[in-house]
Parts: structure tokens; C-alpha cells; sequence
């Protein structure tokens, strides 16, 4: 079946810097990718939709300039957290949709544990 | 806006036992997708079944069925033979189905715990 790989699955970085986050469709090309974040115990809240070669369509109340989305290719989306502070730790997911199956063809990475010290 | 409803932050069920976990959503569509997604402690999603608004069979997958009221737009999972693998958050989530490049709306989750 599809898989999406997510990477890393854990990051710690200083309070200031700038992480950045893979998310790779391993078998199959992914026109549309989504970004989510996912506070303890709470639900799954969609931060940006990601069109290949186009720019990402970010959610009401997400600064984009914070959260910056590429997604440069079919198999590949990026999230990079700029000047990360402690308020931006939590789990962040991707999901991506296989452009050749129907529309259930929806997977998601395994998640990214941020924590911001 | 589409809106997700799950109204049992925590569940419990004895090993072996049937549960019921509850959803309700609001939209003005006609046609979309309703799922329950299986969230591990891995945090791993996991696809546990999903129904089509346009189909009035319930669907079924192996111990897992959905009870899917269209007009009351509720869409509920049991659990049959539960076992301990079975604990996990469950989110009840909703996408559209005008067109392929849709979000998913999420429910709140329900923490599943399995007895032993």
C-alpha cells in the first residue's frame, strides 16, 4: 500500500532556530499533501494544504511566514518551523494523497515531535 | 464549515467485549466520506474503516462496523471481540467529496481503553 515517510520523528532544537521537516511519498506520486498539528491529547488540526509547484494554501490564524510549506516535487513536501520558540513543540503529521487511486487514497507520515527548548 | 462531533472523551471495554464509539458531524453536503482513523501510541494514524454518504449498507471491516445515519448525520463505530490492541484514541473524521484535493475534518477523539 502507499506509505509516506516522515522525517525525523523527533527533533529537539534551541528556542531561535529553524526546523525543517520531510515528508516523503514513497510509491507513489502525491499532487496534494496536508500539514497538521496535533496538541497532547486533542485532535488533528490542519495547518496548510500543499500543491505541488504552486504555493501552500495556509489555514486562518497560521502565520505563513512562521510555518513555511514547498513542496517542490510530487514526492516530497517540506515544513520548516522558523525561529522556533517553545510555544511551537508539538506533534505535527502530514498526509498525502496518491494521485492515481480514488479518493480514499489518503496516508499518513508518522508524525514529528517537536520540542522547541 | 464542516464540524466533527465526538461527545465520549474516554471509553473503556472488557477484552473480549462490544463498544460503541459515537460521532456526529454537521454539513451542508450531500455527498462526502466519513472515516474512523485509529491513533496508537506510536501516534501512527491508522485507517480503521470509512463509509460513503451515497451508500446505505453500513460498512463493515473484519470486528469493526459502523452504524451510519445519514439524515440524523451520525456515524458510530463498534468494536466487536475487542482486544487489547484495540486500545488506542479513535478520531471520527470527515471529507468532502466534491472534488480530490479535500481536508480531512476531525473529531476531537475518544480514548479507547480495553480491559483486560
Amino acid at each position: 500500500g502507499a506509505v509516506v515517510s516522515q522525517h525525523p520523528s523527533r527533533v529537539i532544537c534551541k528556542s531561535g532556530t529553524s526546523v525543517k521537516i520531510e515528508c516523503r511519498s514513497l510509491d507513489f506520486q502525491a499532487t496534494t499533501m496536508f500539514w497538521y498539528r496535533q496538541f497532547p491529547k486533542q485532535s488533528l488540526m490542519l495547518m496548510a494544504t500543499s500543491n505541488e509547484g504552486s504555493k501552500a494554501t495556509y489555514e486562518q490564524g497560521v502565520e505563513k511566514d512562521k510555518f513555511l510549506i514547498n513542496h517542490a516535487s510530487l514526492t516530497l513536501s517540506t515544513l520548516t518551523v522558523t525561529s522556533a520558540h517553545p510555544e511551537d513543540s508539538s506533534f505535527y503529521i502530514c498526509s498525502a494523497r496518491d494521485s492515481d487511486l480514488d479518493n480514499y487514497g489518503y496516508t499518513f507520515g508518522s508524525g514529528t515531535r517537536l520540542t522547541v527548548v | 464549515a464542516q464540524t466533527v462531533t465526538q461527545s465520549q472523551p474516554e471509553m473503556s471495554v472488557q477484552e473480549a467485549e462490544t463498544v460503541t464509539l459515537s460521532c456526529t458531524y454537521d454539513t451542508s453536503e450531500s455527498d462526502y466520506y466519513l472515516f474512523w482513523y485509529k491513533q496508537p501510541p506510536s501516534r501512527q494514524m491508522i485507517l480503521v474503516i470509512r463509509q460513503e454518504a451515497y451508500k446505505q449498507q453500513n460498512a463493515t471491516e473484519n470486528r469493526f462496523s459502523v452504524n451510519f445515519q445519514k439524515a440524523a448525520k451520525s456515524f458510530s463505530l463498534k468494536i466487536s471481540d475487542s482486544q487489547l490492541g484495540d486500545a488506542a484514541m479513535y478520531f471520527c473524521a470527515y471529507r468532502s467529496a466534491w472534488n480530490t484535493g479535500n481536508q480531512f475534518y476531525f473529531g476531537t477523539g475518544t480514548s479507547l481503553t480495553v480491559i483486560p
